[in-house]
């Protein structure tokens, strides 16, 4: 079983604060690493998936960076609004594997 | 193009009834998945399949089983419910190891 960590847990921000989380994966026979925002009483819906070292990818307030070498991902909210609040999963993806591991998420509250 | 659906929204067993989870997904996709998430914890592997007619365990199978008969469905069968198995399972599927698409789960009680 691959060892897939996120930290923090959990986070609470306020209303146009900047915050970053942390995804730790095996730094060996890496294929991928996927995030995924998951809202309350919602299903996941796909951010970002990287596949190279280095690769920084941005959608809006939210952007992602990738170190295979070392084993992690970080994920950044500029000026963090109410509607960003939501579980935010990674997903590792080996390249023997023909499925994801997910790590337990971080749930972000972003409070008005 | 409806994504994956996924039947019933929400049910409740008894402890040692029997139920399938319905989940179909019409985008072409070769690859797909059930996972169920317990409060406070990520999502579990439970089975997966890489085609019609081929399935795999996950990290979490006992007390399940799937088929895969169409490259659209992917039945999840729970026999013999208990109540370990309360959960919300989700059924994603993807093209060759791409971005999963989720459906939006199935809210499941065994009292």
């Amino acid at each position: 079983i691959l060892n897939v960590e996120q930290s923090p847990q959990s986070l609470h921000v306020q209303e146009g604060d900047s915050t970053n989380f942390t995804c730790s994966f095996p730094s060996s026979n890496f294929y991928a690493l996927h995030w995924y925002r998951w809202e309350t009483a919602k299903s996941p819906e796909a951010l970002f998936v990287m596949t190279l070292n280095g690769d920084e990818k941005k959608k809006g307030r939210i952007s992602a960076t990738l170190n295979t070498k070392e084993g992690y991902s970080y994920l950044y909210i500029k000026g963090s609004q109410p509607e960003d609040s939501a579980t935010y999963l990674c997903a590792f993806h080996s390249g023997s594997a023909r499925q994801l591991t997910f790590g337990s998420g971080t749930q972000l509250t972003v409070l008005p | 193009n409806a994504g994956v659906t996924q039947t019933p929204k929400f049910r409740i067993l008894k402890i040692g009834q029997s139920m399938t989870l319905q989940c179909t997904q019409d985008m072409n996709h070769n690859y797909m998945y059930w996972y169920r998430q317990d409060p406070g914890m990520g999502l579990k592997l439970i089975y997966y399949s890489v085609g019609a007619g081929i399935t795999d365990k996950g990290e979490v199978p006992n007390g399940y089983n799937v088929s895969r008969s169409t490259t659209e469905d992917f039945p999840l069968r729970l026999e013999l419910a208990a109540p370990s198995q309360t959960s919300v399972y989700f059924c994603a599927s993807n093209k060759d190891r791409g971005t999963q698409y989720f459906g939006p789960g199935t809210r499941l009680l065994v009292l």
